[in-house]
C-alpha cells in the first residue's frame, strides 16, 4: 500500500524566506504526485501535481516541486514567501488500484502547517 | 471557474440519526469521491464511485455508510446510524476522465454527533 510522511508538522518562516515543506512517499508502483493547501476554513486546493511527465512542475502561486524517485521525495518549496501563504499543505499519492481499474484514490500525509512571520 | 459544491455546510446531529451529505460535483466530471478529516488527523479516503457503482471503499465505509447519484447533478454520502467517532470534515472530490489523475475538492460539511 502508498503512504506518504510530512516532515514537520509546523514550519514557519519569515516573510520574503525560502519555503520548503518535505513529502516522502512509499508506493510500489510508479505513483502520482500532488501538493494541496488548505486555508482556514476551507476545502483543499490543488497546488500543483506530478503525473510522470517533467520532474519539476510549477504550480500556482508560486510553488513548484521536484520529484526524486532515488530519493521518494517530492519536496514543495517557494523562493520567497507571502504572509498570503500562511496555510496547512498537503502532499498526497496516488496510485492505481492493486485489482486494475481506474479508481486513483488520494492517500494523503498529516499535513504541514506553514506559517509566515513578518 | 467550475467548482465542487457541498451542502449543508455544518450539520449537528444526536447519534443514532440518519444524516445525509450532499455534494454537487463539476458537471463533466466522471469519478467521485468521499474523504473525511477527523480534527488534527490527516485526511481519509473512503469511497470511490464510477458509472454508478461503488470502485473501491476504505474499512471505514462499513454498512452504516452508502452512497448514491440519485440523478445527474448530485452525490450524497448517507451515515445510517451516526457514532460520536462520524464527527469530521467530510470531503467530497471529483475527477474528469480516466487519464485525468487530479481530483477537485468541495469545501467540506463538518459533521457534529452529539
Amino acid at each position: 500500500a502508498q503512504s506518504v510522511t510530512q516532515l514537520g508538522s509546523h514550519v514557519s518562516v519569515s516573510e520574503g524566506a525560502l519555503v520548503l515543506l518535505r513529502c516522502n512517499y512509499s508506493s510500489s508502483v510508479p505513483p502520482y504526485l500532488f501538493w494541496y493547501v488548505q486555508y482556514p476554513n476551507q476545502g483543499l486546493q490543488l497546488l500543483l501535481k506530478y503525473t510522470s511527465a517533467a520532474t519539476l512542475v510549477k504550480g500556482i502561486n508560486g510553488f513548484e516541486a521536484e520529484f526524486k524517485k532515488s530519493e521518494t521525495s517530492f519536496h514543495l518549496t517557494k523562493p520567497s514567501a507571502h504572509m498570503s501563504d500562511a496555510a496547512e499543505y498537503f502532499c498526497a499519492v496516488s496510485v492505481p488500484h492493486l485489482s486494475g481499474g481506474s479508481n486513483y484514490k488520494l492517500t494523503f500525509g498529516k499535513g504541514t502547517l506553514l506559517t509566515v512571520n513578518p | 471557474e467550475p467548482e465542487v459544491t457541498q451542502t449543508p455546510s455544518h450539520q449537528v446531529t444526536q447519534m443514532g440519526q440518519e444524516v445525509i451529505l450532499r455534494c454537487v460535483p463539476i458537471s463533466n466530471h466522471l469519478y467521485f469521491y468521499w474523504y473525511r478529516q477527523i480534527l488534527g488527523q490527516k485526511v481519509e479516503f473512503l469511497v470511490s464511485f464510477y458509472n454508478n457503482e461503488i470502485s473501491e471503499k476504505s474499512e471505514i465505509f462499513d454498512d452504516q455508510f452508502s452512497v448514491e447519484r440519485p440523478d445527474g447533478s448530485n452525490f450524497t454520502l448517507k451515515i445510517r446510524s451516526t457514532k460520536l467517532e462520524d464527527s469530521a470534515m467530510y470531503f467530497c472530490a471529483s475527477r474528469r476522465q480516466l487519464y485525468s489523475y487530479e481530483q477537485y475538492f468541495g469545501p467540506g460539511t463538518r459533521l457534529t454527533v452529539t
